[in-house]
């Protein structure tokens, strides 16, 4: 059971902004940065936001991420079909001492 | 480019060990913490454990902790996953992930994974 908690899935036309948010507590969102990952199914994760809103080289400016006391949200903009995949979040966890991802969310593309 | 090419998974009884390995490129080995997650199937990711640059911290998930043991060889540029008393509900995809300076970071690059079945 994950600490972090995502919806499990999340839903947009083409063109919309979708948000998937995570909820934390004071021990891991409240207290470290915030990671997002993209999962195509059957491929590694990739790194799509880091330290909160960060984003790698060669990532859309379509992501976005913010956060805000325990909470952190990913939002996409202009939705494509290709955005249909899998989303993690993730944090340090400084009472486990350990990373924490979130549950996942499917995003679909209707 | 950073490349993580991991290996050494395979079909284990209940019981029984296995050890992975990550032989890492492209960057410099010995000043990023590392990491593995692990994925069941159809399942979403977990973190199993980290290790620093140098090795001299390691970190565990509970569920694994007293029988899996991360370790590094930076003159090989390598990193291990030593998986003892393995259980069924250890079987995933393993993939390795290149750290930040601590531990605690993200994941900027991953391995393609290595598949631990773990069945009688």
């Amino acid at each position: 059971q994950s600490v972090l908690t995502q919806p499990p899935s999340a839903s947009g036309t083409p063109g919309q902004r979708v948000t998937i948010s995570c909820s934390g507590s004071s021990s891991n969102i409240g207290s470290n940065t915030v990671n997002w990952y993209q999962q195509l199914p059957g491929t590694a994760p990739k790194l799509l936001i880091y330290r909160n809103d960060q984003r790698p080289s060669g990532v859309p400016d379509r992501f976005s991420g913010s956060k805000s006391g325990t909470s952190a949200s990913l939002a996409i903009s202009g939705l494509q079909s290709e955005d249909e995949v899998d989303y993690y979040c993730a944090a340090w966890d400084d009472s486990l001492n350990g990373q924490l991802f979130g549950g996942g969310t499917k995003l679909t593309v209707l | 480019e950073a490349q993580l090419l991991e290996s050494g998974g395979g079909l284990v009884r209940p019981g029984g060990s296995l050890r992975l390995s990550c032989a890492a490129s492209g960057f410099t080995f010995s000043s990023y913490a590392m990491s593995w997650v692990r994925q069941a199937p159809g399942k979403g990711l977990e973190w199993v454990s980290s290790i620093s640059g140098l090795g001299d911290d390691t970190f565990y998930a509970d569920s694994v902790k007293g029988r899996f043991t991360i370790s590094r060889d930076n003159s090989k540029n390598t990193l291990y996953l030593q998986m003892n008393s393995l259980r069924v509900e250890d079987t995933a995809v393993y993939y390795c992930a290149k750290g930040t300076g601590h531990p605690s970071g993200w994941y900027d690059y991953w391995g393609q994974g290595a598949l631990v079945t773990a069945s009688s």
